[in-house]
């Protein structure tokens, strides 16, 4: 069966250091995105992609970059993280129908 | 205003209860209207989805769309305490390139 895999599902990391969260989907969609989800918000998109080499900014990218080298993966960078990132991140893509969404990576910054 | 708006709950009902889930929006060109179910800890699973107005059956479960109203609702017969959940609803436009979410309904059913 098709399926989103995030990884790492848990993270901890010190503020100011880099961390990449990974999404990997086989449905073959064409269309990626990141989301953060905090009580109180809600689903807030990051980062989304419509195909390979595409990226645009959601409502709240500063501080997230993402790239799109290939079909199946959409990485989630922070440059430089900030304890405001702490949070619970999502994955999703979709193509013909509507997102599927990974289980996510719950990330604390200290 | 949000585009999306959904009452968070939380929404406590005895088990084999009917429970109603609704969404109001403001943006008239949406055409899909996606109902998911997310469980603690988990990623938010899609439920159903429907196409304009109209209903859709799934189970025990039933999606309404009035369009003329801009509201959605989603109806879940014979509730279970395996149906405790947040239900988010969300919404496109003429394709699947961009969702707008609503807040999410916390459901609690029990036995």
């Amino acid at each position: 069966d098709a399926e989103i895999t995030q990884s790492p599902r848990h993270k901890i990391i010190e503020t100011g250091r880099q961390v990449t969260l990974a999404c990997h989907q086989t449905w073959n969609h064409n269309n990626m995105f990141w989301y953060r989800q905090d009580l109180g918000h809600g689903l807030r998109l990051i980062h989304y992609s419509y195909g390979v080499h595409d990226t645009n900014k959601g409502e709240v990218s500063d501080g997230y970059s993402v790239s799109r080298s290939n079909t199946e993966d959409l990485p989630l960078t922070l440059e430089s993280a900030a304890s405001s990132q702490t949070s619970v991140y999502f994955c999703a893509s979709s193509g013909r129908e509507p997102q599927h969404f990974g289980d996510g990576t719950r990330l604390s910054i200290l | 205003q949000k585009e999306v708006e959904q009452d968070p709950g939380p929404l406590s009902v005895p088990e084999g209860a009917i429970v109603s889930l609704n969404c109001t929006y403001s943006n008239s060109a949406f055409q899909y209207f996606m109902w998911y179910r997310q469980y603690s800890r988990k990623g938010p699973e899609l439920l159903m989805y429907t196409y304009s107005s109209g209903n859709k059956e799934d189970g025990r479960f039933t999606a309404q769309v009035d369009k003329s109203s801009k509201y959605i609702s989603l109806f879940i017969r014979d509730s279970q305490p395996s149906d405790s959940a947040t239900y988010l609803c969300a919404m496109s436009e003429y394709n699947f390139n961009k969702f707008y979410f609503g807040s999410g309904t916390k459901l609690n059913v029990k036995p």
